[in-house]
C-alpha cells in the first residue's frame, strides 16, 4: 500500500468552484509538499509545511498540515482552467534522505 | 539561475539494450535524486546522491544504478532493459546540506523512455 494516500484520485470542476484535495499518511510526516505536473513534464513546486498546523496560500491555493502532521489538505479557491494538472504531496522523513510521492489526483477544469 | 536540465528529453530503446540519462542540476545543489514515473505505480524513488556518494536508494533491483560527479552532475544508468521500464524518468536536485530533511526539490522536465 502506498505510504501517502492523497483522495481523491480525480475531480472534475466547474471553473469558479472550490476542491480540497487531501494526502494521508499512517506516519508522522517531516517536511510536507505539494507539486503540481501537468502531464509529461516535471513537477513544479507549489508549498511546503513543515510545522503541525501550519498554513500556506500562494495566489489561490491554500495548504495546510494538521497538528499531528499526518494530514495535508491542498484547497484551490474559484478554479480556472490552468489550475488543471497532477496534483502530488510529497514528503521525507527526518533521518533519511528519501523522499516519498502520493498517488496523485488529477484535476479537470471546465471553463 | 538555469532551472534542472535533463538529457535526452525522449529515448527509444529495445528490450535487452542498456541507457543512460543525464541530469544537470541547480548550480550549488549538492544533492540528486531520481525518480521513476509510470501511469500504475505513480512516482517511485529511485535514488538519491549527495556530494558523489549514494546517500539513500529505493526498491529497485540492481540493474538501475547511478553516480555523481565533482560538479553534481548526475547520471543514471539501466541495463538489460526490459519492457517494465518504459516510464518518465524524473531528477530533482536540492541544496542538500548535510543533516536537513526540509530541503526542497526542484524537478527537471524528465526523459521519456520507451523500451520496445
Amino acid at each position: 500500500s502506498q505510504e501517502l494516500e492523497q483522495s481523491p484520485q480525480s475531480l472534475i470542476v466547474q471553473e469558479g468552484k472550490n476542491l480540497t484535495i487531501n494526502c494521508t499518511s499512517s506516519k508522522t510526516l517531516y517536511g510536507l509538499y505539494w507539486y503540481k505536473q501537468k502531464y509529461g513534464e516535471g513537477l513544479i513546486f507549489l508549498m511546503m509545511l513543515q510545522k503541525g498546523g501550519e498554513e500556506k496560500s500562494h495566489e489561490k491555493i491554500t495548504a495546510k498540515l494538521d497538528e499531528k502532521k499526518q494530514q495535508s489538505s491542498l484547497h484551490i479557491t474559484a478554479s480556472q482552467p490552468s489550475h488543471a494538472g497532477i496534483y502530488l504531496c510529497g514528503a521525507s522523513r527526518a533521518g533519511t534522505y528519501k523522499y516519498i510521492f502520493g498517488t496523485g489526483t488529477r484535476l479537470k477544469v471546465l471553463a | 539561475k538555469a532551472g534542472v536540465t535533463q538529457t535526452p528529453r525522449y529515448l527509444i530503446k529495445t528490450r535487452g539494450q542498456q541507457v543512460t540519462l543525464s541530469c544537470s542540476p541547480i548550480s550549488g545543489h549538492r544533492s540528486v535524486s531520481w525518480y521513476q514515473q509510470t501511469p500504475g505505480q505513480g512516482l517511485q524513488f529511485l535514488f538519491e546522491y549527495f556530494s558523489e556518494t549514494q546517500r539513500n536508494k529505493g526498491n529497485f533491483p540492481g540493474r538501475f544504478s547511478g553516480r555523481q560527479f565533482s560538479n553534481s552532475r548526475s547520471e543514471m544508468n539501466v541495463s538489460t532493459l526490459e519492457l517494465g521500464d518504459s516510464a518518465l524518468y524524473l531528477c530533482a536536485s536540492s541544496p542538500g546540506t548535510s543533516g536537513s530533511s526540509y530541503n526542497e526539490q526542484f524537478f527537471g522536465p524528465g526523459t521519456r523512455l520507451t523500451v520496445l
